[in-house]
């Protein structure tokens, strides 16, 4: 097995700030992802990267920033923390990027923009 | 793009009733997953269903998939309180390389 690891767990941050989420994983998985989830929105797309160095963007991806420099981590900056803005985001990974994938999620970091 | 969404937002029942969480997609799919989500973890897969099958089993997990009406259902027997939890379905998009989420059912089950 493998696991997912997302620092920090929670980010608090000012308004207008850059923010920057990281993610790790041991599965040697090609590709992740980074959703962001909000209460009653379910999970959406920011970001996914199918192997090192490459960025897809998602529906979401206004505001944000992604970076890949190796196989086994994903970055995620928040360019522009919005003032009340509250959200956990979700990083995740899978075996190639084809459409029967199982996700593999990581425990999300929770952020708090005051 | 594809959207996949659960037709309640919250269902609560008592430990060991069954309990279903109902699913509509838009358009044509390979797969359609179930996920679920503990408070405070990710989502983790509960059962994948491909388009050619009609049902798919997972303990007490059970996943029905109907192309024809493009609808999906999850129902768990014997539900225990451990099974609280957000359950969300997911399509796929984006030129079939990530997930599209539906919004999730939060399922509570009491003693």
């Amino acid at each position: 097995g493998g696991i997912i690891t997302q620092t920090p767990k929670f980010l608090i941050g000012q308004e207008g700030q850059k923010l920057t989420l990281k993610c790790q994983q041991n599965f040697n998985h090609d590709t992740m992802y980074w959703y962001r989830q909000d209460s009653g929105k379910g999970l959406r797309l920011i970001y996914y990267s199918i192997t090192e160095n490459d960025l897809q963007k998602g529906d979401l991806s206004e505001g944000y920033d992604a970076s890949r420099e190796k196989k086994s981590s994903f970055s995620l900056t928040v360019t522009s923390a919005q003032k009340n803005e509250m959200a956990v985001f979700l990083c995740a990974s899978s075996i190639m990027g084809f459409n029967y994938a199982e996700q593999f999620f990581g425990p999300g970091t929770r952020l708090t923009v005051l | 793009s594809q959207l996949a969404e659960e037709n309640l937002w919250a269902l609560s029942v008592h430990e060991g009733e069954s309990v279903t969480v109902n699913c509509s997609y838009k358009t044509s799919i390979t797969a359609l997953q179930w996920y679920r989500q503990k408070s405070g973890e990710g989502p983790a897969q509960l059962i994948l269903i491909r388009s050619n099958e009609r049902e798919k089993r997972n303990g007490r997990l059970r996943a029905t998939l109907d192309t024809s009406s493009q609808s999906s259902s999850l129902s768990i027997t014997a539900t225990r309180c451990e099974d609280t939890a957000v359950y969300f379905c997911a399509t796929e998009g984006q030129g079939g390389r990530a997930l599209i989420f539906g919004t999730g059912t939060t399922v509570s089950v009491s003693p």
